[in-house]
C-alpha cells in the first residue's frame, strides 16, 4: 500500500535537473510532495488533486497522472539548498486528510 | 504563532517503561497525526485525529494510545516500551478542505527522538 519512489538516491552537480517518480498500486485523490533535510521536520512543497494536473514553485514542479496512479516531481537548475530526502504522500479518499508516505528519495547536490 | 511543538526532544526509556509524548499547535487545525520515522522506512501513521474527542488508526497503530481531549493537543502514549519503538516520532497537523476550504497540507513538529533500551 506504501507508494514506490524511484529513484531512491541521485547524485547532481549543482545546476543539473532530476526527477523523482511516486507510483501507487491504489486509485488516488491527491498526492502531496515534501522535503525533509537531515535533522529537521519535513517542509510541504505542494499538492495536486486532479489527474494531468501539473504544479510549479521556482524551478521545482509536479505532475499528476491519476490514470497512471502515479505522480513525478521535477526539480530543474537544481541548487544546493535543494538537497533532502524527498517524500510523496499519496490520498485515497479526500474525506481522510489520511496520507501514505512513500520511502523518500535522497538527493544530494553539489557544488 | 509556533506552529506545532512537540515535547520532549529527546528521551531514553528501558524496555517495560512508559510515557506521553505531547503535541500542540495553535493553527486551529482540525485534524492531527502521529508519525513514526525510522531509516529506509519513511514515515509512518501511527494514529490520527480529526477533530477534538475523536481518534483513528493509522498504518502501525500496535503499541500506541492516543487521545484529543482539547483540539490543540494530541498525545501519544506508550504503555511499554519496546526496543522496536526505538524511532523519532513527528506530530503534524492540517486543516480539513472541506470543512474550512483550506488546502490541506501537514505542518510537522520538530520530532522526539525516542531510544529504549
Amino acid at each position: 500500500q506504501q507508494p514506490v519512489q524511484s529513484p531512491q538516491a541521485v547524485i547532481l552537480r549543482e545546476g543539473e535537473d532530476a526527477v523523482i517518480n511516486c507510483s501507487s498500486s491504489k486509485a488516488l485523490y491527491s498526492v502531496h510532495w515534501y522535503r525533509q533535510k537531515h535533522g529537521e521536520a519535513p517542509i510541504f512543497l505542494m499538492i495536486l488533486l486532479k489527474g494531468g494536473e501539473q504544479k510549479g514553485h521556482d524551478k521545482i514542479s509536479a505532475s499528476f497522472n491519476e490514470k497512471k496512479q502515479q505522480s513525478s516531481l521535477y526539480l530543474t537548475a537544481s541548487q544546493l539548498s535543494y538537497s533532502g530526502t524527498y517524500f510523496c504522500g499519496t490520498e485515497k479518499s479526500g474525506a481522510t486528510n489520511k496520507l501514505i508516505f512513500g520511502t523518500g528519495t535522497l538527493l544530494a547536490v553539489q557544488p | 504563532n509556533a506552529g506545532v511543538t512537540q515535547t520532549p526532544k529527546f528521551r531514553v526509556l528501558k524496555t517495560g517503561q512508559s510515557m506521553t509524548l505531547l503535541c500542540a499547535q495553535d493553527m486551529n487545525h482540525e485534524y492531527m497525526y502521529w508519525y513514526r520515522q525510522d531509516p529506509g522506512m519513511g514515515l509512518r501513521l501511527i494514529h490520527y485525529s480529526v477533530g477534538e474527542g475523536t481518534t483513528a488508526k493509522g498504518e502501525v497503530p500496535d503499541g500506541y494510545n492516543v487521545s484529543r481531549l482539547k483540539k490543540q493537543n494530541f498525545l501519544l502514549g506508550l504503555e511499554s516500551a519496546a526496543p522496536s519503538q526505538t524511532s523519532v516520532y513527528f506530530c503534524a497537523s492540517s486543516y480539513s478542505f472541506y470543512t474550512s476550504g483550506k488546502n490541506n497540507e501537514q505542518f510537522f513538529g520538530p520530532g522526539t527522538r525516542l531510544t529504549v533500551l
